[in-house]
Parts: structure tokens; sequence; C-alpha cells
């Protein structure tokens, strides 16, 4: 298996600029994650999804943030407008439905270093 | 509310010695899971071992074993004959019953040649 693919691994943009990260879990899997990294606050979950559907998107800093799941092998991120103190390290992981046998372990793309000039 | 705790920012090991990181963690529930994850230079979450509560057994993976202590709600992981290679940041994390993981803030870990 592939495991989890985020892209691109990194984007400069500038400010006020639409920037849209992208995650295709690992086949099989229900659940999807978006979390985002900094130094300041460590990992932060922001929005997840079951089935392709949002469960919990409390975490989303914000309205720039949005979250869509089209279809079980496609996520998309988007910030827009960008800001600078958007700029971290944003990671998809993924999970399959059933606990136990290792299904409630998450797994983790290798995430996309966003830089927001 | 679950709260997981790494009490220790940063450690050292020199090559081949053995090394303990520690994590504290609360949760009012009795059936959930316990990860320790690695995160190297290059950002990318590497599960490292897994323990599922409701097993006493401590889990181990080759040269990374966890001591449980379910009572205490303590979960440490124990490197042994360490390598360069496991240089990274270490971040436990706690899975209840629900969909969320908790992470603590993570303790950095160099290995000296």
């Amino acid at each position: 298996d592939a495991g989890v693919i985020q892209s691109p691994r990194h984007e400069v943009t500038e400010m006020g600029q639409e920037v849209t990260l992208r995650c295709k879990p690992i086949s099989g899997h229900d659940y999807l994650f978006w979390y985002r990294q900094t130094m300041m606050r460590g990992l932060e979950l922001l929005i997840y999804f079951n089935n392709n559907v949002p469960i919990d998107d409390s975490g989303m800093p914000e309205d720039r943030f949005s979250a869509k799941m089209p279809n079980a092998s496609f996520s998309t991120l988007k910030i827009q407008p960008s800001e600078p103190r958007d700029s971290a390290v944003y990671f998809c992981a993924s999970r399959k439905g059933t606990s136990g046998m290792g299904g409630e372990t998450q797994y983790f793309g290798p995430g996309t270093r966003l830089l927001v000039l | 509310a679950q709260t997981v705790t790494q009490s220790q920012p940063e450690m050292s090991v020199q090559e081949a010695e053995t090394v303990t990181l520690s994590c504290t963690y609360d949760t009012s529930e009795s059936n959930y899971y316990l990860f320790w994850y690695k995160q190297p230079p290059s950002r990318q979450m590497i599960l490292v071992i897994r323990q599922e509560a409701y097993k006493q057994q401590n889990a181990t993976e080759n040269r990374f074993s966890v001591n449980f202590q379910k009572a205490a709600k303590s979960f440490s992981l124990k490197i042994s004959d360490s390598q360069l290679g496991d240089t990274a940041m270490y971040f436990c994390a706690l899975k209840n019953t629900g969909n969320q993981f908790y992470f603590g803030t993570g303790t950095s870990l160099t290995v000296i040649p």
C-alpha cells in the first residue's frame, strides 16, 4: 500500500492567495483527519470525515478554512485568503472504521509544509 | 477530559544505550488505546508502537517496548540499543472510544554518536 499521499509537499505563497492542500487516504479507510502542526500549538485536529461526511470541524480556525471530501479517495483543505499565521505543516491521516485489529490506528501522510509570506 | 502529558521536552542518549521516554495520561474511560509516534526531521509521523488498554502485556516492537501502568495512567517508551536514526521527536497519543486522538507535546530525542 502506498500509504497516505499528500500534495504538494511544500507550498510557498503570498498573503491573500488561495491555497489548496490535497490528500489521498489509504484505500479502505473510512476516516480521514486533517491536522495542523506549529511550534507554538503543537498538533491540532482541524476536521475529520467519516465515509466522506464531515463529522467534527470544531478545530477549523476560521471561515477562511474549508475542507471537502468528494469521494472516498480524495480530500482537500483550502485556505482562502491565506495569511502568514497559517504557515505550518498540515498533515492528513486516515484509519479504518473498525476498532481492534489495528483499526484504531491513524496513519499519517508526509505532510505539506506551507509558508505564507 | 482527555489529556496526555510528556514532561520531558528534550532528552539525549549515547548510541547503543537505552533510553526511556515518559508519558502520563488522563481519561475516564476504561477502553482506550495508546500510541507512540516518531517524527524525524523529515516531519513524517511514523507509528512506533501501539497498546490496547485491556491488554495487560506490554507491547514490544523490536528495540521498542512500553511500560504500561494502567492504574498509574503511565505509558513510557523504552528504546534499547539506540541508533542514530532514532533521533526524532516522539509523541505519545491517546484514543478512547471517540474518534479523536489526543497528543502530548512531544519529547525531542537526540542520539549522540
